[in-house]
């Protein structure tokens, strides 16, 4: 079936560091791609996605490309803020017809703290 | 519009207590879904509804029902609470007809202690 894998966390970095979240995906199908970013005490809300090989998607600074060769899609942003410590989350969702069913999978999460 | 509302946002029950978790989305998505968050293990899907009056098991359904007579709303009933399922909840909703992508509307959660 299908399965997400993302790097375990926390990830501690000073503000302005380069960041990168490793995913990788198995999927029986053609997937849709997502990073969802959920702040503390809050529900998670979709930060980028991308629906084809080699379509990037990008938000708030935030960027992530569709690698079907590697199965990846990372999540990287060049310089972190101190308020984009939250918890991320790679999905994937696949498409009925394909051997989907909609519903979508989930990594783990990855934490990520930015010290001042 | 609302998006995604749950109520109630904290819940404390006893051993045994049954309660309902409410989920309402006002953007008439016909997917909609049960997750419950723990630490370490990230999301896990409890029940899931593709359409008003359809529903079915996810990951870790055991101690929960569902039921969608509307296209609004999708209650989740803990039938007799155990200490293990203390955990915060979120209620989710898309609508991937007709889209390359499924992108997840998700509530602001409801976190329950059952002592």
């Amino acid at each position: 079936g299908d399965s997400v894998t993302q790097m375990e966390g926390p990830v501690t970095l000073s503000e302005e560091a380069f960041l990168t979240i490793n995913c990788t995906y198995t999927a029986t199908g053609y997937p849709s791609l997502f990073w969802y970013v959920q702040y503390p005490g809050e529900g998670l809300q979709l930060l980028l996605k991308a629906t084809k090989a080699d379509d990037k998607g990008s938000n708030k600074g935030f960027e992530a490309t569709y690698r079907k060769e590697t199965t990846s899609f990372h999540l990287e942003k060049g310089s972190v803020q101190v308020s984009d410590s939250a918890v991320y989350f790679c999905a994937l969702s696949d498409r009925p017809g394909r051997g989907g069913s909609y519903i979508p999978t989930f990594g783990r999460g990855t934490s990520l703290i930015v010290h001042p | 519009n609302a998006g995604v509302t749950q109520t109630p946002k904290f819940q404390v029950l006893k051993t045994g207590q049954s309660m309902t978790l409410q989920c309402a989305q006002d953007m008439n998505h016909e997917y909609m879904s049960w997750y419950r968050q723990d630490p370490g293990m990230g999301l896990r899907l409890i029940h899931y509804s593709v359409g008003a009056g359809i529903t079915d098991q996810g990951e870790v359904p055991n101690g929960y029902n569902v039921s969608r007579s509307t296209t609004e709303d999708f209650p989740l009933r803990l039938l007799s609470a155990a200490p293990s399922q203390t955990s915060v909840y979120f209620c989710a909703s898309s609508s991937p007809r007709g889209t390359f992508s499924n992108e997840q509307y998700f509530g602001p959660g409801t976190r329950l202690t059952v002592t």
